[in-house]
C-alpha cells in the first residue's frame, strides 16, 4: 500500500509570511497526526485527528497555526504569520489499522523561516 | 504523565562493534514502548515495540531491546553495527489516555565509522 505523502518537501519563507503543508495519508487509516520536529529535538505532537474531528490540539499554537482534515482523508497544516522559531520539519503520520500505537510517517516538510 | 529520557545525544561506534542506545522511561502504569529510527531526509520508521508480552523484543535490522521494569529502562542494542545503521533513534512511550498519545525522547544520533 502507498505510504503517507507530504508536500512540499522544502519551503523557505520570511517571517510574518504564511505557509501551508499538505498530507495525503494511507487510505482507510482513521487517525492522523501532525508533529513538529525542531532540529536536535524529538517530534512534538501538534494536533491529532480521528476521522475529521480533532481529538488533541493542546500543543498547537492556535494564534498562528491551524489544521483541518477534510472528509477524513487529506489534511493541511497552515502557519500564519510565521515566526523564526517555527523553523522545523513538520511530520504527518497515520496510525495503523490495529490500535497498537505504531505510527506510519511521511518524509516531512522542512520549513525555514528567515 | 509518561515520559522517556534518552541518556546519550550522540553515540559513535566502529563498524562491526556492538551498539547500545539507552532509554529510561517514567510511567504510572505498565507502558507501551517503542524505538523508531530516522535516516537523513526520511520519515521515521518503527524498529520494534514492547506491549507487555515478552520482555526481550526483537525488531528489524538485527536490533533488539529489553524491557526492565526494576530499572525503568528499555535499552536498544545490536551486536554488530553496520554503516547503514547511521541514523537518529528515538525512544517513545505511549500515553494511557484514550487516544494513546506518543511521547518522543530527544533522540540519539548514531555515527558508524569504518
Amino acid at each position: 500500500e502507498a505510504g503517507v505523502a507530504q508536500s512540499p518537501r522544502y519551503k523557505i519563507i520570511e517571517k510574518r509570511q504564511s505557509v501551508a503543508f499538505w498530507c495525503n495519508p494511507i487510505s482507510g487509516h482513521a487517525t492522523l497526526y501532525w508533529y513538529q520536529q525542531i532540529l536536535g529535538q524529538g517530534p512534538k505532537l501538534l494536533i491529532q485527528f480521528q476521522n475529521n474531528g480533532v481529538v488533541d490540539d493542546s500543543q498547537l499554537p492556535k494564534d498562528r497555526f491551524s489544521a483541518e482534515r477534510l472528509k477524513g482523508v487529506d489534511s493541511t497544516l497552515k502557519i500564519q504569520p510565521a515566526k523564526l522559531e517555527d523553523s522545523a520539519v513538520y511530520l504527518c503520520a497515520n496510525s495503523g489499522l490495529e490500535n497498537t500505537g505504531e505510527l506510519f510517517f511521511g518524509e516531512g516538510s522542512r520549513l525555514t523561516v528567515l | 504523565a509518561q515520559s522517556v529520557t534518552q541518556l546519550d545525544s550522540h553515540v559513535s561506534v566502529s563498524e562491526g562493534t556492538p551498539v547500545l542506545l539507552r532509554c529510561n522511561y517514567s510511567s504510572s502504569y505498565s507502558p507501551s514502548l517503542f524505538w523508531y529510527v530516522q535516516h537523513p531526509n526520511k520519515g521515521l520508521q518503527l524498529l520494534l515495540k514492547y506491549t507487555s508480552a515478552a520482555t526481550l523484543v526483537k525488531g528489524i535490522n538485527g536490533f533488539e531491546a529489553e524491557f526492565k521494569k526494576s530499572e525503568t529502562s528499555f535499552h536498544l542494542t545490536k551486536p554488530s553495527a553496520h554503516m547503514s545503521d547511521a541514523a537518529e533513534y528515538f525512544c517513545v512511550v505511549r500515553g494511557t489516555d484514550s487516544w494513546g498519545k506518543l511521547q518522543f525522547g530527544a533522540g540519539t544520533q548514531v555515527v558508524v565509522t569504518p
